[in-house]
């Protein structure tokens, strides 16, 4: 089946340590986005890629870091400089920038600090 | 930023209609209207969108005013799957993003 693949599903971090959290897509899709949820709250969009080897900041992309070597993969890392990582990181594409097309999600990585 | 504005929270009946309402007086003429749900621990699900006609689909109806300026989800019978987060988005043309605000949190209530 095409989807979105997040992974690991929870992810521990150490304080001052790097994380990655992958997405996968088989979607065929050229654009890929990262949102963060905190509890109660509404997404909030980190970084998105329109193509392949380009990638904008979204809202609150301080923090974090992505790669878009491959059009079906979109790796977020989590810095050791984003201060209050704790929080549920999704991953989401669409067919492309038209606004005329859903997004299609992940189903997530909780993010906790030990 | 493209905002909507949605009640935090709302109850219905099990397998009666429910009236998901969503204002967005800013929009502008090429802004399409986007509904998603989100159950618990689960990413957002793609649910409806407009621009200007109202839209039905197999999950649900999308009516839109004729100002765009307010627009509202029908679910047509609610059941216990549908209780969920609804959030209503707007999708600037011209950009590449969608603002997700706090949601409408709906309980069917058996």
């Amino acid at each position: 089946d095409g989807g979105i693949t997040q992974s690991p599903k929870y992810l521990f971090r150490k304080e001052g340590q790097n994380v990655t959290l992958s997405c996968e897509q088989n979607l065929n899709h050229d654009a890929m986005y990262w949102y963060r949820q905190d509890p109660g709250q509404g997404l909030r969009l980190i970084y998105y890629s329109q193509i392949v080897n380009d990638f904008q900041k979204g809202d609150i992309a301080e923090g974090y870091s992505v790669s878009r070597e491959k059009k079906e993969s979109f790796p977020l890392t989590v810095t050791s400089a984003q201060k209050n990582p704790t929080a549920f990181y999704l991953c989401a594409s669409s067919v492309d920038r038209d606004s005329n097309q859903p997004q299609h999600f992940g189903d997530g990585t909780r993010l906790s600090i030990l | 930023d493209a905002k909507t504005t949605q009640p935090n929270s709302m109850e219905s009946n099990e397998e009666e209609p429910v009236h998901l309402p969503c204002n967005h007086s800013t929009i502008s003429g090429t802004d399409y209207i986007h509904w998603y749900l989100q159950l618990p621990s689960q990413g957002p699900e793609y649910v409806i969108h407009g621009l200007t006609s109202n839209v039905n689909n197999r999950m649900a109806s999308l009516a839109i005013a004729e100002d765009r300026k307010s627009s509202t989800l029908i679910l047509h019978r609610a059941t216990l799957r549908d209780a969920a987060v609804y959030y209503c988005i707007l999708r600037a043309n011209t950009g590449n993003q969608f603002y997700f605000g706090t949601g409408t949190s709906l309980t069917v209530i058996p």
